[in-house]
């Protein structure tokens, strides 16, 4: 079954501090791996979008990295800021019918 | 910068009642897609729709849900008769480019059944 689970389900952090975030899944066929950030009561805005052939992409301060052969991603964010707190979502798009398989998401606060 | 717009942002309903979400894409996107995100849940495929035809759907768009381009620019959503499981948020999405090229989300239309 195609899948997409991520960790952890929350995390808290202090303004300034780094953090990463993981998913993994289980997709195929594969096309692509998606992060979004989504604010709470608005739709999600894309971050990055990698490829199978891509193993590392950057956004600003998101960097996200695709390991294909284990089906991980990372999304790591640098010098985190209170406008930072939101919902990450992996998305990866693929399957038998090739739409976009969402995770649950990971709940971020950052604390001042 | 260009932005997928939907209406209403919030639309309240009795069971039993139909209606109709609406949604403008991005001017020169040409695939359009609705998904769903029930409260606290992850956000779900519904449909894909690429000229002017359904492209995909998932088993949660069963026969009281459909989708059409009425006036060439609009791209609505309609649940026939609705059920207290339909409520939800129901996020529109477009881009340029086929399935696995980027999407980009409006708002969201909340829906609540009562």
């Amino acid at each position: 079954k195609n899948q997409v689970e991520q960790s952890p389900q929350s995390l808290i952090i202090l303004e300034g501090k780094n953090c990463t975030l993981q998913c993994n899944y289980t997709v195929s066929p594969f096309s692509n791996l998606r992060w979004y950030k989504q604010d709470t009561g608005r739709g999600p805005v894309s971050l990055t979008i990698m490829t199978f052939s891509e193993n590392t992409k950057s956004n600003g301060r998101y960097t996200a990295t695709l390991d294909a052969d284990t089906k991980q991603s990372s999304l790591h964010i640098t010098a985190s800021q209170l406008s930072d707190s939101a919902s990450y979502i992996c998305v990866v798009s693929g399957g038998s019918q090739g739409n976009l398989i969402f995770g649950k998401g990971t709940k971020l606060s950052v604390k001042p | 910068e260009p932005e997928v717009t939907q209406t209403p942002s919030h639309q309240v309903t009795q069971m039993g009642q139909e209606v109709i979400l609406r949604c403008v894409p991005i001017s020169n996107h040409l695939y359009f897609y609705w998904y769903r995100q029930i409260l606290g849940q992850k956000v779900e495929f519904l449909v894909s729709f690429y000229n002017n035809e359904i492209s995909e759907k998932s088993e949660i768009f069963d026969d009281q849900f459909s989708v059409e381009r009425p006036d060439g620019s609009n791209f609505t959503l309609k649940i026939r008769s609705t059920k207290l499981e339909d409520s939800a948020m129901y996020f529109c999405a477009t881009g340029w480019w086929r399935d696995d090229g980027e999407q980009f989300f409006g708002p969201g239309t909340r829906l609540t059944v009562l």
